[in-house]
């Protein structure tokens, strides 16, 4: 990809269940993002983490960045069917760039 | 609002055709990025607009490539002489800062070149 890659590529568990997934990039960022992106649609914003934040929640997410490492980290916990998706990290420095992204199931 | 516009949704043409991808940003708006989207490279970022003026191209594949974006709210991409290799999902998504904003995605343009 142009700027990072998500680990694991695709990530199936059961209903209930937590799931994380993680996203290393290339450069420095001014911030971090995360969006969702179900089968045949656009990718819709779920998160930002600034270059200076460590951790930050939004309802059932949770996000984690380490800029030393270049990392950051998404769980979602208590997973639904419905979240049933890819999910995608994006930095934001001179551009914004995605990863390759993260095929999550949910079983129900 | 509506959300970022797209058109037309789908499109299938023939090899040498050209291809014309349309975006409606979102009002007041002053940033947008044309993406592609296939299995084997993911989502790449081709070009960006901010304040109507293209900032990066860099992404662009070639010259068969061109974006205009001839007012604040629209923006087109266009595809002359269009071929296979080109078939894809071109995604637009617009943004209040290029930088550090949250993108607003339309729904996005499949294209297949026959």
């Amino acid at each position: 990809s142009q700027q990072g890659e998500e680990d694991p590529q695709a990530l199936s568990i059961q209903e209930g269940e937590n799931a994380t997934m993680n996203c290393s990039y290339k450069t420095s960022i001014n911030n971090l993002q995360w969006y969702r992106q179900n089968s045949g649609r656009g990718l819709v914003h779920l998160i930002l983490i600034r270059s200076n934040e460590r951790e930050k929640h939004s309802g059932r997410l949770r996000v984690t960045l380490d800029t030393s490492k270049k990392s950051s980290s998404l769980l979602i916990t208590a997973s639904r069917a419905a979240d049933t998706a890819s999910y995608f990290c994006a930095t934001t420095g001179n551009q914004f760039y995605f990863g390759t992204g993260t095929s999550l199931t949910v079983i129900p | 609002d509506a959300g970022v516009i797209q058109s037309p949704r789908h499109e299938v043409t023939e090899m040498g055709q050209e291809v014309t991808l349309r975006c409606k940003l979102i009002s007041g708006h002053n940033s947008l990025f044309w993406y592609r989207q296939t299995m084997m490279r993911g989502l790449e970022l081709l070009i960006y607009f901010n304040n109507n003026v293209p900032i990066d191209d860099s992404g662009m594949p070639e010259d068969r490539f061109s974006a205009k974006m001839p007012n604040a709210s629209f923006s087109t991409l266009k595809i002359q002489p269009s071929e296979p290799r080109d078939s894809a999902v071109y995604f637009c998504a617009s943004s209040s800062d290029p930088y550090t904003g949250e993108l607003f995605f339309g729904e996005g343009s499949r294209l297949t070149v026959l």
